[in-house]
């Protein structure tokens, strides 16, 4: 079974400066990885995703993340924060190729807070 | 479109009360997700559903919740009865069939506090 360990529950960080959230998961087969994003009184929304080909993926807003098999992660950054940015950030794994839709399995999440 | 419709947005009531949420997914998506947060547990899923028929309901915690889908155009999910750990955030999701893009769709949540 898969699972996913966000590294950190809040992260604070100061306008301008880099954004890092960690990420690590746990997947018997080849992973899905993805972020999400939740803004207050929202719901979820995908900011980016790997499935194959190039570990480094951009998302929407500047985000990146990069998969590392050998170290089981998928980090997000940032290279600059902004005050909008203050958000919850969801990491989650689904199972790999050829097995339908599969359902995904998020971590806790990381609240990022941003100071002027 | 409208994206995925939960309602109610909030759901106050008291221990013991059956509660109803419901979710209209998204026209053409024929995966419909229900997922729990709370501060202790984050985001779990509950159960979801294929064509309307329920595939995965492992998540349920109890046999107080239950959830159908009599349709592709709506859902719910009833906890009978209610209790105050029942207290959280319940979101609805749905996606394509057969997408490589796997993105869920979610709606903006029911926030259910139970007294």
């Amino acid at each position: 079974a898969q699972s996913v360990t966000q590294l950190g529950s809040h992260v604070s960080v100061s306008e301008g400066a880099l954004v890092l959230l960690r990420c690590n998961y746990s997947s018997s087969v080849p992973p899905y990885l993805f972020w999400y994003v939740q803004y207050p009184n929202q719901g979820l929304q995908l900011l980016l995703k790997y499935t194959t080909g190039a570990t480094l993926v951009k998302g929407i807003n500047g985000f990146e993340a990069e998969f590392k098999k050998s170290e089981t992660s998928f980090h997000l950054t940032k290279p600059s924060a902004h005050m909008s940015d203050a958000a919850e950030y969801f990491c989650a794994v689904s199972e790999g190729v050829n097995t339908g839709f599969q359902k995904l399995v998020f971590g806790t999440g990381t609240r990022l807070l941003v100071s002027p | 479109d409208a994206g995925v419709i939960q309602s109610p947005r909030h759901e106050v009531t008291e221990m013991g009360q059956e509660v109803t949420l419901r979710c209209k997914p998204i026209s053409g998506h024929d995966y419909l997700f229900w997922y729990r947060q709370t501060m202790m547990r984050g985001l779990e899923l509950l159960i979801y559903f294929n064509n309307n028929v329920p595939i995965d309901d492992s998540g349920m915690p109890e046999d107080r919740f239950s959830a159908k889908m009599p349709n592709a155009s709506f859902s719910t999910l009833k906890i009978q009865p209610s209790e105050p750990r029942d207290s959280a955030v319940y979101f609805c999701a749905s996606s394509r069939r057969h997408t490589t893009n796997e993105k869920l769709f979610f709606g903006s949540g029911t926030q259910l506090s139970v007294l």
